[in-house]
């Protein structure tokens, strides 16, 4: 079957350092999405992407994130200068069409910044 | 400010029991609505999704909706062990973002 797939599955960074977290969604599926869930917390929306644009993004999508496919199957998140607090859990999640809602996630990043 | 409220447990039924999951929305305009299943340091896993007021039933699960009310219901008959998890109920509306809730825990008891 079919699946999200995230690398790395872990990451340790010191605060202040750039990191890109990749996926790889499913592979017919044209909307891809980024959450992230801090230890403890709700599963947070961050962006959404279709057609090689950004469709939504939250609040919590600053200037310090970025997303970009930079190739046919790739689908990555940037962050720029991480804080202690993007310490989380990152989820990539995709879905097939317009008229499809169901999102299937990744098994997630968890990124840890000292 | 779309809203997602869940009970967060723990809920302990015994194995075989049917376990009853509550989800409360307040943005009247969301449009579909979603069950996960998360265990613990793993992602959310789809187990069902409901459109239309009333039931949906797959397998053990059912899904009710009931959207004058703004709420959404999972059932989970013949519980099992391994139907211990964390259960995360998600909305969404024009946007096609996921709102999550914060999850109910869910422990089946052998």
């Amino acid at each position: 079957e079919p699946e999200v797939t995230q690398t790395p599955s872990h990451q340790v960074t010191q605060m202040g350092q750039e990191v890109i977290l990749r996926c790889v969604p499913i592979s017919n599926h044209l909307y891809f999405y980024w959450y992230r869930q801090i230890l403890g917390q709700k599963v947070e929306f961050l962006v959404s992407f279709y057609n090689n644009e950004i469709s939504e993004k939250s609040e919590i999508f600053d200037d310090q994130f970025s997303v970009e496919r930079p190739d046919g199957s790739n689908f990555t998140l940037k962050i720029r200068s991480t804080k202690l607090e993007d310490s989380a859990m990152y989820f990539c999640a995709s879905s097939l069409s317009l008229a499809s809602e169901t999102q299937y996630f990744g098994p997630g990043t968890r990124l840890l910044v000292l | 400010q779309k809203e997602v409220e869940q009970n967060s447990g723990p809920l302990s039924v015994p194995e075989g029991a049917i376990a009853s999951l509550n989800c409360t929305y307040s943005d009247r305009g969301s449009q579909s609505f979603f069950w996960y299943r998360q265990y613990s340091g793993k992602s959310p896993e789809l187990i069902m999704f409901i459109y239309s007021n009333g039931d949906k039933e797959d397998g053990r699960f059912t899904a009710q909706l009931n959207k004058a009310s703004q709420y959404v219901s999972l059932l989970i008959r013949d519980s099992q062990p391994s139907d211990s998890a964390t259960y995360l109920c998600a909305v969404t509306g024009s946007a096609r973002q996921l709102t999550f809730g914060s999850g109910t825990q869910l422990t089946v008891l052998p």
